[in-house]
């Protein structure tokens, strides 16, 4: 049980262009998702936390508008990141939260040409 | 505030030879921790966790943690290792944060390489 899924697993998009990244709980639900970033050989850092139903809380430093998160759905998160620069390669995994655990998704390696 | 710290980026041991990961944390409130595993361009895997209860902590694949809080660390070990443990392995500290339940901390990172 508990198990979480990010699509798709690997994007190359243009810069300038869009990508939506989505996280699904697949057999729990998740009031609360969060989204990390992993650029190489480093940790991972929190960018944002997303409440169902409500707007997400983005940590110092990350912009908002240009990381657009939608908790639409207790099984559903979306990471939209617009405009992609090739600054925003990275590797960008969602968690959830299920009774005070977090599962992790496999994570999504963003390469932005 | 409440913080990680992996006192070791790289860690190389040989097969079959004991392996020591260090981490050290700080939090204002009483922690639970945890350590996970993530392989190359994979998810991270939870090995174990601390929640308050017994100290010495006992995970997947054979691995173990010990809490000290006079030290302020939770270590982790396996007696012997397994080319398959080479992977990236995070200390994380899980604390209340205000609105949004409890948050996750990560430590840096250590990098596990096993030798034949």
């Amino acid at each position: 049980g508990a198990v979480v899924s990010q699509h798709p697993s690997w994007v190359i998009c243009k810069s300038g262009t869009s990508v939506k990244i989505e996280c699904r709980s697949l057999d729990f639900q998740a009031t609360t998702m969060f989204w990390y970033r992993q650029f190489p050989k480093q940790s991972l850092m929190l960018m944002a936390t997303s409440n169902e139903g409500s707007k997400a809380t983005y940590e110092q430093g990350v912009e908002k508008d240009k990381f657009l998160i939608n908790h639409a759905s207790l099984t559903l998160s979306t990471l939209t990141v617009t405009s992609a620069h090739p600054e925003d390669s990275s590797f960008y995994i969602c968690s959830a939260r299920s009774r005070n655990e977090q599962y992790f998704g496999p994570g999504t390696r963003l390469t932005v040409t | 505030a409440q913080s990680v710290t992996q006192l070791d980026s790289h860690v190389s041991v040989s097969e079959g030879t004991p392996v020591l990961l260090r981490c050290n944390y700080s939090s204002s409130y009483s922690p639970s921790l945890f350590w996970y595993v993530q392989h190359p361009n994979k998810g991270l895997q939870l090995l174990l966790k601390y929640t308050s209860a017994a100290t010495l902590v006992k995970g997947i694949n054979g691995f173990e943690a010990e809490f000290k809080k006079s030290e302020t660390s939770f270590h982790l070990t396996k007696p012997s290792a397994h080319m398959s443990d080479a992977a990236e392995y995070f200390c994380v500290v899980s604390a209340p944060a205000s609105g949004a339940g409890n948050k996750l901390t990560f430590g840096g990172g250590t990098r596990v390489l096993v030798k034949p």
